[in-house]
């Protein structure tokens, strides 16, 4: 069975960092793309990164130089990390896989979501 | 980047059918995928590629698209389908890494 579980979210002072963890059973992360998503209280779905099966990563233009994707394979899970975190970067975030085959950045399992509220 | 537009909210009567479009120019290059997400839950993708339902969707879900625009067609709709619902696609300008979603639209069953 695929499970995808994050950790790592709390509360943290603006200009602090983070670093989320989204463990995954039932699949290989490094086979897969592997994207996190957060939402904002009361807001919808905004992506956030992916990294690729080969290794490449991209970002959304909001979290572009303070956040890292990253995965260990030894361990199966996929990272975070958040630097310089905003009031703004207060989210759910939620790790998902996409589904295999498909270029559309579809996302058919998903994490139950860590919460990170950034606040002095 | 790119932007996918929805309608913030839309209402349909039990048992009816109801269409929710998700516009965006990412559409002519990418099929849209859908998710249903209800409150405090992790979203759901129920239509993926052309038209294709994960295990355990209903068939009362359905999706088409045409030139930039999106539909999630919901036919004969129950009461457990009143939730938010998110179209998203893979990004076609500049970075194609990049995803997109759509702002949401919260479906009211009447």
């Amino acid at each position: 069975e695929v499970q995808l579980v994050e950790s790592g979210g709390g509360l943290i002072q603006p200009g602090g960092s983070l670093r989320l963890s989204c463990a995954a059973s039932g699949f290989t992360v490094s086979s897969n793309y592997m994207s996190w998503v957060r939402q904002a209280p009361g807001k919808g779905l905004e992506w956030v990164s992916v990294i690729y099966s080969g290794g490449s990563t991209y970002y959304a233009d909001s979290v572009k130089g303070r956040f890292t994707i990253s995965r260990d394979n030894s361990k199966n899970t996929l990272y975070l990390q958040m630097n310089s975190l905003r009031a703004e970067d207060t989210a759910v975030y939620y790790c998902a896989r996409e589904v295999k085959g498909y270029s559309s950045g579809s996302f058919d399992y998903w994490g139950q979501g860590t919460l990170v509220t950034v606040s002095s | 980047s790119s932007e996918l537009t929805q309608d913030p909210a839309v209402s349909v009567a039990l048992g009816q059918t109801v269409r929710i479009t998700c516009q965006g120019d990412s559409l002519r290059s990418y099929y849209a995928s859908w998710y249903q997400q209800k409150p405090g839950q992790a979203p759901v993708l129920v239509i993926y590629g052309k038209n294709n339902r994960p295990s355990g969707i209903p068939d009362r879900f359905s999706g088409s698209s045409s030139g930039n625009t999106a539909s999630l067609t919901i036919t004969g709709a129950q009461a457990e389908d009143e939730a938010d619902y998110y179209c998203n696609s893979r990004d076609s300008s500049g970075n194609h890494g990049d995803v997109v979603f759509g702002g949401g639209t919260k479906l009211t069953v009447l």
